[in-house]
């Protein structure tokens, strides 16, 4: 089954202490992304990895490190937890880069607190 | 990447279409129209996209208007399960990021 599996699905940490949340695809997609979602202000990207060794930045990337050294992995790690980063998380992948075909697959996301 | 407008709530009766509308005045011409839905705190869902043209798939249709300015998205016979927010995004094949809104929360009511 096509998937993008997001681990952990919880994880409550305290400030300073760091922490990676892993993300794998089984569909050999080049493309993909991690994003942040609080309330109001709707999905975010953090950071995006067009292929192997490539990554950039995203809207809210301060505070995250990511890295994309083989094609189906692309962990985002977080090496000094802040309470400001109490968010839910979800890393998506694609085919693609763009239209007309890409098509964002989703990880069934983390909700992580920082305390 | 153009931003949208959309609704931030609406009801639907179980078996009704769903029509669900999006403002995107700003949209340039090289920019798709994408929607997205998500239920309750799961992962987003790709549910359709489109240019120009209208579209149609298994999960819903895309009507955009001739000036492209806005378009809606229809569920034909919305049930239970439908109950999720929509996201309607426009995007460029130049732009790398991807801005989901707030979306529009869809209740279906039986």
């Amino acid at each position: 089954e096509a998937q993008v599996t997001q681990n952990p699905r919880y994880l409550i940490t305290v400030t300073g202490k760091k922490l990676t949340v892993t993300c794998s695809q089984n569909m050999n997609h080049e493309y993909m992304s991690w994003y942040r979602q609080d309330p109001g202000l709707g999905l975010r990207q953090i950071y995006y990895s067009m292929n192997v060794e490539v990554t950039d930045k995203g809207d809210v990337p301060e505070g995250y490190k990511v890295s994309r050294k083989e094609k189906r992995n692309f962990p985002l790690i977080l090496e000094s937890p802040s309470p400001n980063q109490t968010s839910l998380y979800f890393c998506a992948s694609s085919r693609d880069r763009g239209p007309p075909n890409e098509k964002l697959f989703f990880g069934s996301g983390t909700q992580l607190s920082v305390l | 990447d153009a931003k949208t407008t959309q609704p931030p709530s609406m009801d639907c009766a179980e078996g009704r279409a769903a029509n669900l509308p999006c403002n995107h005045s700003t949209i340039s011409g090289n920019e798709y129209v994408y929607w997205y839905r998500q239920i309750h705190s799961q992962g987003p869902q790709y549910i359709i996209h489109g240019l120009k043209n209208n579209e149609t798939n298994e999960m819903a249709s895309l009507i955009i208007t001739e000036d492209r300015k806005s378009s809606t998205l229809i569920l034909p016979h919305a049930t239970l399960r439908d109950t999720a927010v929509y996201y309607c995004i426009v995007r460029a094949n130049t732009g790398n990021q991807f801005y989901f809104g707030t979306g529009t929360s869809l209740t279906v009511i039986p």
